[in-house]
């Protein structure tokens, strides 16, 4: 059964670049039909989808972050990884990496989370 | 891009019947995804499609939707459905997405 989990540092200073990567097991990421990606959550707030990445590489952003997002898949190592660059204390959140199901047209939904990490934005 | 709008907290006696409302413009065009969130945990898929449930769900759950405004109703709940419930659908802007702002469930 696939098992996604983050890991990356828990510490990272104002205006650097957070880098997280989430490592797939029992399973492989290269499966065609899914997208992966990534989603956060803010000390006690709500959700919030940063970006996703489908099978062939495209890559599809929440637009009041597409500018300092990145999202990479290496299907060699079974990974896929978010960069957020000139983070600050407004980044500080759990961070969530989940397989995404973009299959159906008139539905997307995530339906395998990993257990999340938090990162902590502070000098 | 588009907001989905969800009621910050609703209660529900046990054993009773309660219906968390999801309200948004991209709920015209698209199918609301319901998660549940346990305290400390990470989200966990409950309702996905027209009125899907993925393996393991109780049939409790159950999801409709009409207009604008998605809905998940649980039927019996039980002290175990205390949690954080969240939609999403896709973004009136196609290739996005969109979280509601989550409904706090209180089973009495």
């Amino acid at each position: 059964q696939l098992q996604l989990q983050e890991s990356g540092p828990g510490l990272v200073k104002p205006s650097e670049t957070l880098s997280l990567t989430c490592t797939a097991s029992g399973g492989s990421i290269s499966r065609s039909s899914y997208s992966w990606g990534w989603i956060r959550q803010p000390p006690g707030k709500g959700l919030e989808w940063i970006g996703s990445i489908n099978y062939s590489g495209s890559t599809f952003y929440n637009p009041s972050l597409k500018s300092r997002v990145t999202v990479s898949v290496d299907t060699s190592k079974n990974q896929f990884s978010l960069k957020l660059s000139s983070v600050t204390a407004a980044d500080t959140a759990v961070y969530y990496c989940a397989r995404h199901d973009t299959s159906g047209y008139l539905n997307w939904y995530f339906d395998l989370w990993g257990r999340g990490t938090l990162v902590t934005v502070s000098s | 891009s588009s907001e989905l709008t969800q009621d910050p907290a609703v209660s529900v006696a046990l054993g009773q019947t309660v219906r968390i409302t999801c309200q948004g413009d991209s709920l015209r065009n698209y199918y609301a995804s319901w998660y549940q969130q346990k305290s400390g945990q990470a989200p966990v898929l409950v309702i996905y499609g027209k009125d899907n449930r993925p393996s393991g769900i109780p049939d409790r759950f159950s999801g409709s939707s009409s207009g604008d405004t998605a809905s998940l109703t649980i039927t019996g709940a039980q002290a175990e459905d205390e949690a954080d419930y969240y939609c999403d659908s896709r973004d009136t802007s196609a290739n996005s997405v969109v979280f509601g702002g989550g409904t706090k469930v209180t089973v009495l």
